[in-house]
């Protein structure tokens, strides 16, 4: 079966760190770029970075660039997001998803989630 | 613009057919893709590309596209297509991604 499931979400003070994890199974995982959406409760779906299938290719969107990493480690079929300096409104539940193309560029479409992992910001 | 509009919600009787509309610039360079969001529940991809399909999702589902805009057509709504539907595409930059703000599809 081809899953993902994401952990790593919690309570979080604003400008503290959080890593999320996302572990890939029943597939081959680096055969796929990989990307993070989030969305927060009762709005819409946002897309928050992706990364090529070999690690070298990441963007981010502008709200959390240089504020968040992508990354992977294709030896152990896991994607991260490495999120600092978080504020209120990264409250979300983050997904991660899988393109249906291996490089982090254009893609006509993500066909694999997780059921994701709640990230709540507050003091 | 990379900006992605969407009808907030649209309902429709239990068999007829339904379109939900997602308008913009970007999608004179890109076709749509298209989730649909249950409560609850991960995101599915139900159209990806001018008119695919995944495996597994039904034939009353299908796609269109002509100039500014993307279509997803449900022909013969069922009870279990109420749901949110965005649609998506990359953006300009063709690296980053833009999703509308959603549909909320009713079955009446």
């Amino acid at each position: 079966e081809v899953l993902l499931v994401e952990s790593g979400g919690g309570l979080v003070q604003p400008g503290r760190t959080l890593r999320l994890s996302c572990a890939a199974s029943g597939f081959n995982f680096d055969d796929y770029a990989m990307h993070w959406v989030r969305q927060v409760p009762g709005k819409g779906l946002e897309w928050v970075s992706g990364i090529g299938w070999n690690g070298d290719d990441a963007h981010s969107a502008d709200p959390v660039k240089g504020r968040f990493t992508i990354s992977r480690d294709n030896a152990k079929n896991a994607l991260f997001l490495e999120m600092n300096s978080l504020t209120y409104d990264d409250t979300a539940l983050y997904f991660c998803a899988r393109s249906r193309s291996a490089g982090s560029g254009y893609s006509d479409g993500f066909d694999i989630w997780g059921q994701g992992t709640l990230v709540t910001v507050s003091a | 613009s990379s900006e992605l509009t969407q009808d907030p919600a649209v309902s429709v009787a239990l068999g007829q057919t339904v379109r939900i509309t997602c308008q913009g610039d970007i999608l004179r360079r890109f076709f749509a893709s298209w989730y649909q969001v249950k409560p609850g529940q991960a995101p599915l991809l139900v159209m990806f590309g001018r008119n695919n399909r995944p495996s597994g999702i039904p034939d009353r589902f299908s796609g269109s596209s002509a100039a500014d805009m993307s279509s997803l057509i449900i022909t013969g709504a069922q009870a279990e297509d109420e749901a949110d539907y965005y649609c998506q595409s990359p953006d300009q930059s063709i690296i980053r991604y833009v999703f509308g703000e959603g549909t909320t599809v009713t079955i009446l």
